[in-house]
């Protein structure tokens, strides 16, 4: 079946620092995938996707290109804000409707 | 445009006890989903519905959940007795079938439900 793993958290930056959380997956097929971020008390909110191989989904600063030979999606932002602190999932979106979310990584960043 | 509207945002129940949750899709959404989301983890989907159809229940428990969208608008998750071990959010999201957007989900802030 679908899986994704993510790097374990917290994540804990200083502001304006280079952030990268990695994401793995394991999928049949061609999967779309996607970050989605949660801040403290609301919901999941989609940050970017990525539909086929060597796209690059960016939105906010954030970016992630779909590595299909490394079966990767890695989240990016060259600097980041105090703003950005939240937990940020990775997923993806095979033959099915449905996503397959990973356990999420917390993102800390002190001013 | 408001987004999905999900109520009561916290509720403290004993084991045993009945709960239920509500939610209200975006305008026009004809997906709607149920999600349980354990601390530390991502969201695991309990049920899908197409209009009023439920399409996708397979991780529901059947025994003690149930979820209804009598009109294929809002709807309701219930949990018959509930366990310690159903402490969870419980998310609502919605999403549409057509355009750019098709199958894009919107998260409403769940329900947080803690199970003494």
């Amino acid at each position: 079946g679908n899986s994704v793993t993510q790097m374990e958290g917290p994540v804990t930056l200083s502001e304006e620092a280079f952030l990268t959380i990695n994401c793995t997956y394991t999928a049949t097929g061609y999967p779309s995938l996607f970050w989605y971020v949660q801040y403290p008390g609301e919901g999941l909110q989609l940050l970017l996707k990525a539909t086929k191989a060597d796209d690059k989904g960016s939105n906010k600063g954030f970016e992630a290109t779909y590595r299909k030979e490394t079966t990767s999606f890695h989240l990016e932002k060259g600097s980041v804000q105090v703003s950005d602190s939240a937990v940020y999932f990775c997923a993806l979106k095979g033959g099915s409707y449905i996503p397959t979310f990973g356990r999420g990584t917390s993102l800390i960043v002190h001013p | 445009e408001a987004g999905v509207v999900q109520s009561p945002r916290y509720k403290i129940i004993e084991k045993k006890q009945p709960v239920a949750f509500w939610c209200n899709p975006i305008s026009g959404h004809n997906t709607l989903y149920w999600y349980r989301q354990n601390l530390g983890q991502g969201p695991e989907l309990l049920i899908r519905y197409e209009n009023e159809e439920a399409v996708d229940d397979s991780q529901l428990p059947k025994d003690r959940f149930s979820a209804e969208r009598l009109k294929g608008v809002d709807s309701t998750l219930k949990i018959q007795p509930a366990e310690l071990g159903d402490s969870a959010v419980y998310l609502c999201a919605s999403s549409t079938r057509t355009g750019v957007e098709s199958y894009e989900q919107y998260f409403g802030p769940g329900t947080r439900l803690t199970v003494t």
